[in-house]
Formats: structure tokens, C-alpha cells, sequence
């Protein structure tokens, strides 16, 4: 059963880039897709990207070019880089595998990271 | 912004069968794209319960099932049972938006 667990600092500086780490244990990180997702205090769930085993990326495109989503197959873990934060990106992230782009088989339990000064 | 709509919050007894409805349009659920469904509660990782608008993955009981009519989606819990109280969300796609979209949350309450 594979198990995600996300990581990274919980407080981020307005204008600084986040940034978070997901590590996969109990199964492979190929030949799935990994996504983050969020969810700001008092808000719905929010699609961030995704990439796949092989490196190729997508992500939404109302943060795509603040937005880097990374894979290390070595360390079978993968990575989100936010860029340019405000406090409009304070929310819980949560890391997420699923074997099609559809959907979201297996999910962390989310960080909360907040921005503030 | 969540632009499938689900109402926020349903409560039924033990034993009853309660329905929890994801309303879209015709860029996501209506174009037609598949609706997923997941339940987390409280502090927990969310979890799959139903893909591809029917299908159960494995370990998820028959309790829990899906459908897609038109621009809504549904899930229905028969037998409701105390460990089922828990948020449940739609997910869909948007070909307007370009992304994965969710539903605004249920709250699911056993009396």
C-alpha cells in the first residue's frame, strides 16, 4: 500500500517561493502521475499540477507560471516549487499518485503552509 | 474557486440511504468528463471511494455507489453507518478552465 507523506517549511515570507517534497514509500514513483492539490482556510480543494514518472508536466493555468512540479526518482519523492507566494497561497497541500490524470487514487494528509511576514 | 456545487452539508439515521449531489455544466461533468468521488475525515488523507463516475476501487464497500445524468453527478450511501460521518467531494475536469476541478464539500452527519 503505497503511503505519501508531504514536507516542507509551514511558514513562507510574501514574495518567497515555497517549497514542498513528497516521499513515496511502499511502491515505485513510475508509471504513475503525481499531483499536488490544495486547499485554502474556507475554500475549496484546488488542482496545482501534476507530473509524470518521465518528467513530462502539467498544472494549472491559473498558476502555471508561478508553479514547478519535479521528480526524483532516486530518492522516489517529488517536489513543488511556488513561486512569488502572497497570502492568497496560505492552505493546506496535499501530495496525490493516481495511475491516470483523472483521478486521485492515494493522497498524503496535507501541511498546512502559510504566508505571512 | 470551486466550480462544481455540492450542498453543504446532509444527515440521515443508521441504516438510512442518503444522496449527496455534484452539480456542474456542460465544459466538466456535461461535456462529458468522468466524476470521481472521496471522503476524508477529520486530520486523514482524503480517499478514492469511486472513479470513473461508478466504479468502486478495491477495498471500498458496495454501500458507497456513483452516477452521472446530464450536467450532475451523485453518490449514495446505503446503510449509513457511524464511521461513514465524514466530508465527502466531487472532482471532475474543466475544458474551459484546463483543470482538475472540485466540488465545494458535503458534510455528512449520522444521527
Amino acid at each position: 500500500q503505497v503511503q505519501l507523506q508531504e514536507s516542507g517549511p509551514g511558514l513562507v515570507k510574501p514574495s518567497e517561493t515555497l517549497s514542498l517534497t513528497c516521499d513515496v514509500s511502499g511502491g515505485t514513483i513510475s508509471s504513475h502521475y503525481w499531483s499536488w492539490i490544495r486547499q485554502p482556510p474556507g475554500k475549496g480543494l484546488e488542482w496545482i499540477g501534476y507530473i509524470y514518472y518521465s518528467g513530462s508536466t502539467n498544472s494549472n493555468p491559473s498558476l502555471k507560471s508561478r508553479v514547478t512540479i519535479s521528480v526524483d526518482k532516486s530518492k522516489t519523492q517529488f517536489s513543488l516549487r511556488l513561486t512569488s507566494v502572497t497570502a492568497a497561497d496560505t492552505a493546506v497541500y496535499y501530495c496525490a499518485r493516481g495511475l491516470s490524470t483523472a483521478w486521485f487514487e492515494s493522497w498524503g494528509r496535507g501541511i498546512l503552509v502559510s504566508v505571512s511576514s | 474557486q470551486s466550480v462544481l456545487t455540492q450542498p453543504p452539508s446532509v444527515s440521515g439515521a443508521p441504516g438510512q440511504r442518503v444522496t449527496i449531489s455534484c452539480t456542474g455544466s456542460g465544459s466538466n461533468i456535461g461535456a462529458p468528463y468522468d466524476v470521481q468521488w472521496y471522503q476524508r475525515l477529520p486530520g486523514t488523507a482524503p480517499k478514492l471511494l469511486i472513479y470513473g463516475n461508478t466504479n468502486r476501487p478495491s477495498g471500498v464497500p458496495d454501500r458507497f455507489s456513483g452516477s452521472r445524468s446530464g450536467t450532475s453527478a451523485s453518490l449514495v450511501i446505503s446503510g449509513l453507518r457511524a464511521e461513514d460521518e465524514a466530508e465527502y467531494f466531487c472532482q471532475s475536469y474543466d475544458s474551459s478552465l484546463r483543470a482538475y476541478v472540485f466540488g465545494t464539500g458535503t458534510q455528512v452527519t449520522v444521527l
